[in-house]
């Protein structure tokens, strides 16, 4: 079946980085467009970024363009987020999800916390 | 950019009661709509895509309506297991950015 499952979370310092992972599988991951989301705790879902099926197109909300890189490893079927800069509001559970064909599928989280 | 409302914020609901979520877009979305159920320190759950069609595994109790702009997700009646919170999401073809309602809360009444 369908599964994708986040990696690499955990504290960060402020203006610190970490790389977030997605492995995908059960199905062709080359083909597919993929996408981060994000929940802060007790808040609502933001999407976060966009990554097309062969790596040639990003799409990146505000709230982290020039921050954030997405991108992906179509031969280890495995999707990254790089997180630079971090800032305490990007403290927040960070998912990976599948473009919807026709509809989306979405992993469990990753939590990216930082400390004091 | 493409505001997606829901209401009410809070539905309060008994258990076996009908419960009806609206879901408005601040301009036509198609088709392109999606609901999820979430419960505390669990990841989204799909429920409907395609504005109306139920993901696979998904109750009967649950339906979901509407293109263009409105857009309701039904609960037919109620279980004790429905109480949770409840997101609507628009994904837009091109360019492929997705939109979240800010969640209403389903709660017992």
């Amino acid at each position: 079946q369908v599964q994708l499952v986040e990696s690499g979370g955990g504290v960060v310092q402020p203006g610190g980085s970490l790389r977030l992972s997605c492995a995908a599988s059960g199905f062709t991951f080359s083909g597919c467009g993929m996408h981060w989301v994000r929940q802060a705790p007790g808040k609502g879902l933001e999407w976060v970024a966009f990554i097309r099926s062969d790596g040639s197109t990003k799409f990146y909300a505000d709230s982290v363009k020039g921050r954030f890189t997405i991108s992906r490893d179509n031969s280890r079927n495995t999707l990254y987020l790089q997180m630079n800069s971090l800032r305490a509001e990007d403290t927040a559970v960070y998912y990976c999800a599948k473009d919807p064909t026709p509809e989306p599928v979405w992993g469990q989280g990753t939590m990216v916390t930082f400390s004091s | 950019e493409i505001v997606m409302t829901q209401s009410p914020a809070t539905l309060s609901v008994s258990p076996g009661e009908r419960a009806t979520l609206s879901c408005r877009a601040s301009q036509s979305v198609r088709s392109n709509l999606v609901w999820y159920q979430q419960k505390p320190g669990q990841a989204p759950r799909l429920l409907i895509y395609g504005a109306s069609t139920r993901a696979t595994g998904i109750p009967a109790r649950f339906s979901g309506s509407g293109s263009g702009t409105e857009f309701t997700l039904t609960i037919s009646s109620l279980q004790s297991e429905d109480f949770a919170v409840y997101y609507c999401h628009h994904y837009n073809n091109w360019p492929p950015t997705w939109t979240f309602g800010q969640g209403t809360q389903v709660e017992i009444k």
